[in-house]
């Protein structure tokens, strides 16, 4: 069975920084690749960041590019986000979700998602 | 790519048929994908690539459409289908959601 457990969510100050973590089991986590996508409360899902099994392939939203850094550990089957700068629109519901089998960003599997609150 | 649905909410009664519409600000081919979520989940997925089920979906749920037109068909609503569904288009990214539809009881 597909886990997916995000941790590392919290409150933080506007211009802060929180790094989420996604711990990954039941699949052969390098052979997919992972997204993190993001809900404000109230809203749809915002796409964040993909990268690749081998991480060679990353995109962000425009939103987050050059704030927040995806990268994965495949020996320690996980997957995290660095965020930096952060602004109070980036306060939403974290999720991790893996790419359905056949490798288009179509997310078959998501975790239950970490809070980030940015207040100050 | 902007996705817009409609309507964005739609009241209907259990047996019923209802049609979500999701359309794309260009063409997209049939790179759509349908989720589910209910209150404090994540998003559950139903359709890919615009009209195939995802496995263990119910066959009640249908995709249909291509370019930059799609709808996403429930027919003999059940009480565990009341819901918000969302589309999301994987053309290049961003890959962007709908605004989403919440499916009410009448």
């Amino acid at each position: 069975e597909v886990q997916l457990v995000e941790s590392g969510g919290g409150l933080v100050r506007p211009g802060g920084s929180l790094r989420l973590s996604c711990a990954a089991s039941g699949f052969t986590f390098s052979s997919f690749s992972m997204n993190w996508v993001r809900q404000a409360p109230g809203k749809g899902p915002e796409w964040v960041s993909s990268i690749s099994g081998g991480s060679a392939f990353i995109s962000y939203a425009d939103s987050v590019k050059g704030r927040f850094t995806v990268t994965r550990d495949n020996a320690k089957n996980s997957l995290y986000l660095q965020m930096d700068s952060l602004k109070a629109e980036d306060t939403a519901i974290y999720f991790c979700a893996r790419d359905r089998p056949g490798g288009y960003p179509v997310f078959s599997d998501w975790g239950q998602g970490a809070l980030v609150t940015v207040s100050s | 790519i902007q996705m817009t649905q409609s309507p964005s909410t739609l009241a209907a009664s259990v047996g019923d048929r209802v049609t979500i519409t999701c359309r794309a600000s260009e063409n997209i081919n049939r790179w759509l994908a349908w989720y589910q979520q209910k209150p404090g989940k994540p998003p559950n997925l139903l359709i890919y690539k615009a009209s195939n089920l995802e496995s263990a979906v119910p066959s009640r749920f249908n995709g249909s459409g291509s370019g930059t037109e799609f709808t996403l068909t429930i027919s003999r609503l059940q009480p565990e289908d009341f819901a918000t569904y969302f589309c999301q288009h994987y053309k290049t990214s961003p890959y962007t959601f709908g605004q989403g539809t919440k499916l009410e009881i009448k």
